[in-house]
């Protein structure tokens, strides 16, 4: 069946250091991907999104890059900040049967110092 | 912006006993999804709804667990009897093909079970 495998945590970071957290995933056909954020004691909130092969997913400086040859969705940003701390979880959707479920992986808690 | 509703958001319970969960998605999202989220794992789906009828319930476990959307609006998720490995977090989530089937997900309810 469809999985996801990314990065786990947790990781911390200072303020302003560069971020990538890996993501890769496994399915059939073409899939939309998807990076959502946890903050905490909030439900999940989608960050960016990749609909098809080599598109780029981008929002409040976090892009991704929809890479079908490595089946691979990595989270960047520049420079992060304090109130990026958070649980980042990726996601694949894929059409199975009437239904589109969300596939995501275990989740990456990441923890940004001033 | 409209908001996926859920409470309660904290349950506590015994094991043995009865506990439901109310999910009220955005107003006019056909699709409702509920999700468990086990500490430190990613979400996984239990049931997705397409206005009143179960799409996918095949990770449901059926014998202790039942969901109903009655009218197709809000949503009730039901254990019994509740096991000490149903401790999690429940996540409602809607979408609505108007918007890409993009899912958006409420605060979801913590339960914890002793």
């Amino acid at each position: 069946g469809d999985s996801v495998t990314q990065m786990e945590g947790p990781v911390t970071l200072s303020e302003e250091a560069f971020l990538t957290i890996n993501c890769t995933y496994t399915a059939t056909g073409y899939p939309s991907l998807f990076w959502y954020v946890q903050y905490p004691g909030e439900g999940l909130q989608l960050l960016l999104k990749a609909t098809k092969a080599d598109d780029k997913g981008s929002n409040k400086g976090f892009e991704a890059t929809y890479r079908k040859e490595t089946t691979s969705f990595h989270l960047e940003k520049g420079s992060v900040q304090v109130s990026d701390s958070a649980v980042y979880f990726c996601a694949l959707r894929n059409y199975r049967g009437g239904s589109e479920k969300l596939v995501f992986g275990k989740g990456m808690k990441l923890t940004v110092n001033p | 912006e409209a908001e996926v509703a859920q409470s309660p958001r904290y349950k506590i319970t015994e094991k043995s006993q009865a506990v439901a969960f109310w999910c009220d998605p955005i107003s006019g999202h056909a699709t409702l999804y509920w999700y468990r989220q086990i500490l430190g794992q990613g979400p996984e789906l239990l049931v997705q709804f397409q206005d009143e009828s179960v799409v996918d319930d095949s990770q449901l476990p059926k014998d202790r667990f039942s969901a109903e959307r009655l009218k197709g609006v809000d949503s009730t998720l039901k254990i019994q009897p509740a096991e000490l490995g149903d401790s999690a977090m429940y996540l409602c989530a809607s979408s609505t093909l108007d918007r890409g089937n993009e899912q958006y997900f409420g605060p979801g309810t913590r339960l914890t079970v002793t």
